[in-house]
């Protein structure tokens, strides 16, 4: 099976522009997460949707970030304007329905963010 | 207290030592337990999952106190190629996010 992909890989944009991030889970994975990896520090959850509904967004940093999943497929991570403090390493991950399978995540390779 | 507290690193071993690394949580309503591996810039990829008191695959063990609330991975026999910082991940709060400790770097030397 396909795993989970993550576009762009890199983004080096200024300080006041816009990026959007990409994540197509895996298939038939109802549970989508975001996650970011600031450098030196632990990853850090961002959100997560169950389906097309945002279950969980208490780890946004704020209004500068807003997430999407239309549809219940792919995801959208937009951060609009950027600040330098944005930098880092944004994953996604996808599971199964919950039960046993919360915690067994699959990772897409990230998308590596530099604020100028 | 974090969620998720990991053994600070690096641990440095020669090939073929046996090392074991902890990983302390703090919500006690906690039901599972993972570990994954991350290699230097990749994504976290699943390792082992822990339900009750233990599970073992080769040479890779993890093991569950729930009275002391930590969970263990101990590595026998450790191979050039487990070089990588592992990642103790628990799901904590009212909607069990799976969280990340900080992780562990182990570096296995000729």
């Amino acid at each position: 099976e396909a795993g989970v992909t993550q576009f762009p890989s890199h983004s080096v944009i200024e300080k006041g522009q816009t990026v959007t991030l990409r994540c197509d889970p895996i298939s038939g994975h109802d549970n989508l997460y975001w996650y970011r990896r600031v450098m030196g520090k632990e990853i850090k959850f961002l959100l997560h949707f169950v389906k097309e509904s945002k279950q969980d967004e208490s780890g946004m940093p704020n209004n500068r970030f807003l997430a999407e999943r239309t549809g219940g497929t792919y995801s959208t991570l937009k951060v609009q304007p950027a600040e330098l403090e944005d930098s880092g390493v944004y994953f996604c991950a996808s599971s199964r329905s919950a039960g046993t399978s919360i915690g067994k995540l699959f990772f897409g390779s990230g998308t590596q963010l530099s604020v100028l | 207290r974090k969620e998720v507290e990991q053994d600070p690193g690096p641990f440095n071993v020669p090939e073929g030592a046996t090392v074991a690394f902890n990983c302390t949580y703090s919500n006690s309503a906690s039901q599972s337990f993972f570990w994954y591996r991350q290699d230097c810039r990749k994504e976290p990829k699943l390792l082992m999952s822990v339900y009750s008191s233990g599970n073992e695959d080769g040479r890779f063990t993890a093991q569950l106190n729930r009275a002391s609330q930590y969970i263990s991975l101990l590595i026998r026999d450790s191979k050039l190629s487990d070089s990588a910082t592992y990642l103790c991940v628990v799901p904590s709060g009212g909607s069990y996010i799976p969280t990340f400790g900080r992780g562990t770097s182990l570096i296995v030397h000729p």
